[in-house]
């Protein structure tokens, strides 16, 4: 299973953009790259995915290298609600088990 | 739309006791999943069910064992309880497809004291 490391705090500024960066070098192929956020020992809120492209949704960009051994979430004007732990997760292709770092410990700042 | 739903929302126990802890999947999906997160790390895969059958076990012992009713909705039962089963048990619902995106309930905080 590929692996995932990430930093384990950022501050931002609210209003602006957060960047959290993860490394997932190992990736195969065909595993997707995942984003959820863990807001105060709620259960993980999905936010975005992603196999080659960049995406974009409501919530977040995802960006993800020409090589897919990092991606980049992106929080284009972050607010106070989004002080959370992030999860980047790579997925095996048809398996069924996420598995979870430590995250990043995102904390947005007034 | 209603969510993932577990219950209880907080249990207290106590050592050597049996607990079982309840899922109710988003409508429409047929996958559950559970996962252990104790304090201060990422959450651990504990067993995915897809349509009543046991598709995948993480590294948890004999103790814990689930199972999924007709109806999609799954109980996680953990017998012989130790003061390292306090977490908070997550169960996420998966949809099908290619790019089968799980969504988390709430949880429920079990404490074993």
């Amino acid at each position: 299973d590929a692996k995932t490391t990430q930093p384990t705090s950022m501050d931002c500024a609210e209003g602006r953009a957060a960047n959290l960066p993860c490394n997932h070098s190992t990736i195969s192929g065909n595993e997707y790259v995942y984003w959820y956020r863990q807001i105060h020992s709620q259960g993980p809120q999905y936010i975005i995915h992603g196999l080659k492209n960049n995406e974009t949704n409501e919530m977040a960009s995802l960006i993800i290298t020409e090589d897919r051994k990092s991606s980049t979430l992106i929080l284009p004007h972050a607010t106070l609600r989004d002080t959370a732990v992030y999860y980047c997760i790579v997925r095996p292709f048809r398996t069924y088990k996420y598995i979870f770092g430590t995250g990043t410990r995102l904390k947005v700042l007034a | 739309d209603a969510g993932v739903t577990q219950s209880p929302t907080h249990l207290i126990k106590t050592r050597g006791q049996h607990v079982t802890l309840r899922c109710s999947p988003i409508s429409g999906h047929k996958s559950v999943s559970w996962y252990q997160q104790v304090l201060g790390q990422g959450p651990q895969f504990i067993f995915q069910y897809y349509e009543k059958e046991e598709r995948g076990r993480g590294n948890f012992p004999d103790r814990f064992s689930a199972r999924q009713f007709p109806n999609y909705s799954s109980e996680l039962n953990v017998n012989a309880l130790l003061l390292g089963d306090s977490a908070l048990y997550l169960c996420a619902s998966k949809s099908t497809g290619v790019e089968e995106t799980q969504y988390f309930g709430p949880g429920t905080r079990l404490l074993v004291l």
